[in-house]
């Protein structure tokens, strides 16, 4: 079993809809999380953590359910260049020390004109 | 210029062959590591380096070594290659004492696709 499974999508959205989902990770002592952003045959880039307490970033807002092992990102009034993969990341260590990070395999959105 | 960059970007070479790819970052971060990306799966560990003395091997090392040339260079040698080593690979830094960023904010480099015949 993958340690941080995600749905590869795509996920086709129009243009100014809102889009959302999920990424679930298995190991439960997992204790940071975070999303990348990577663009079709670049390199992935930090998009935003993922706070316990669910944050926004712009358009962007990203939640965490530790007792169901998910978080999730929602994207707002999405425009053309949100078009990417986004990899949900984890780490067993907390954001103020280093640990290893599990990638997921990516969800792919499409936004369409 | 890019922060971190990565030669040769495309490499197509053929079973047994001996490849280095090599690693550069202007960061001025202490860490560095090389992932593979394969399609359907994440990008994986292969080897990581705390410091120009310390090595580590990820969850993936069997088939590659790294060599640490100084703190802004990071190669990664496949010394026979096979097909099974087809895929993209990531260089990436990241800094022991982020200035009000995370420990776990990991910069990429552009990729180096290489294609094992």
């Amino acid at each position: 079993r993958k340690e941080v499974e995600q749905d590869p999508g795509p996920f086709n959205v129009p243009e100014g809809a809102t889009v959302a989902f999920n990424c679930t990770y298995s190991n439960s002592a997992s204790q940071s999380f975070f999303w990348y952003r990577q663009d079709c045959r670049k390199e992935p880039k930090l998009l935003m953590s993922v706070y316990s307490s669910g944050n926004e970033d712009g358009r962007f807002t990203a939640q965490l359910n530790r007792a169901s092992q998910y978080i999730s990102l929602l994207i707002r009034d999405s425009k053309l260049s949100d078009s990417a993969t986004y990899l949900c990341v984890v780490s067993p260590m907390t954001t103020d020390s280093w640990g290893k990070l599990q990638f997921g395999a990516g969800t792919q959105v499409v936004v369409t004109p | 210029d890019a922060d971190v960059t990565q030669t040769p970007r495309n490499r197509i070479t053929k079973t047994g062959k001996r490849i280095m790819l090599e690693c550069s970052q202007t960061k001025g971060h202490d860490r560095m590591y090389w992932y593979r990306q394969d399609p359907g799966l994440g990008l994986r560990l292969i080897y990581y380096s705390f410091d120009v003395k310390d090595i580590n091997k990820g969850e993936i090392s069997d088939g590659y070594s790294v060599s640490r040339q100084a703190q802004a260079k990071f190669s990664l040698s496949l010394e026979s290659a096979i097909p099974n080593q087809t895929a993209l690979y990531f260089c990436a830094t990241s800094d022991s004492t982020p200035a009000g960023g995370t420990y776990n904010e990991q910069f990429f480099g552009p990729g180096t696709r290489l294609t094992v015949l």
